[in-house]
């Protein structure tokens, strides 16, 4: 059974501070990694992707991605109260034809 | 403007009342998908669609039908719905990916309640 597993939380940051959400994966054939921001009672909202080993920074976003230990992190920079949501934590193959697989989320609070 | 759109945003039901939930989306997405999210469950598949005239189903897809007749729009039908399909329940679209999995836009979600 394919797995993406994350704290479920909730994380709690002070408002400026560096939120660091995890997320570990079971199957060795994933190569494409999505993180989503999901507030309460709305749709899951595309925060980053990243397909290759390393850091991709996007504005206070980074996503780092570590293959060889089947694991996904997402950094967010200058923490902000509107930054509190569960983020959702994705994997999934190289192509359409592989299924995505969800986690069940962290919830993060940035306390101002 | 790029967006899934889901009809309706919320329903309440009986037991047994056929249901159909629409979806549409206007970016030219070959794939589409809906899941269900359960609090302490997460996102679950039900059923999803490569293109047009295919689809298959995805984790959860007893008691739901779907068809893909046009390429924009991806319907999810409960024929004879039951109060376990109480959910809330979102629409997604994506690129076809060949050479990467390609990131999906939700839309606003449905929230279905059986009485």
């Amino acid at each position: 059974q394919k797995e993406v597993e994350q704290n479920s939380g909730p994380l709690s940051v002070p408002e400026g501070a560096i939120a660091s959400l995890n997320c570990t994966y079971s199957d060795r054939g994933s190569q494409s990694f999505f993180w989503y921001r999901q507030y309460s009672g709305k749709s899951p909202e595309l925060i980053m992707f990243i397909y290759s080993n390393g850091d991709k920074e996007d504005g206070r976003f980074t996503a780092q991605l570590n293959k060889a230990s089947q694991y996904v992190s997402l950094l967010i920079r200058d923490s902000q109260p509107s930054d509190s949501a569960t983020y959702l934590c994705a994997g999934a193959g190289k192509t359409s034809y592989d299924k995505v697989i969800f986690g069940p989320g962290t919830s993060l609070s940035v306390i101002p | 403007e790029a967006q899934v759109t889901q009809n309706p945003r919320y329903l309440i039901t009986v037991t047994g009342k056929k249901l159909t939930v629409t979806c549409s989306q206007n970016m030219n997405h070959e794939y589409m998908s809906w899941y269900r999210q359960d609090p302490g469950l997460g996102l679950r598949q039900i059923y999803y669609s490569m293109n047009v005239e295919v689809t298959d189903k995805g984790d959860v897809p007893e008691g739901y039908k779907v068809s893909r007749k046009e390429k924009r729009n991806f319907p999810l039908i409960l024929e004879s719905p039951s109060p376990n399909q109480t959910s809330l329940y979102f629409c997604a679209s994506s690129l076809f990916g060949r050479y990467s999995n390609q990131p999906q836009h939700f839309g606003d979600g449905t929230r279905l309640s059986i009485l």
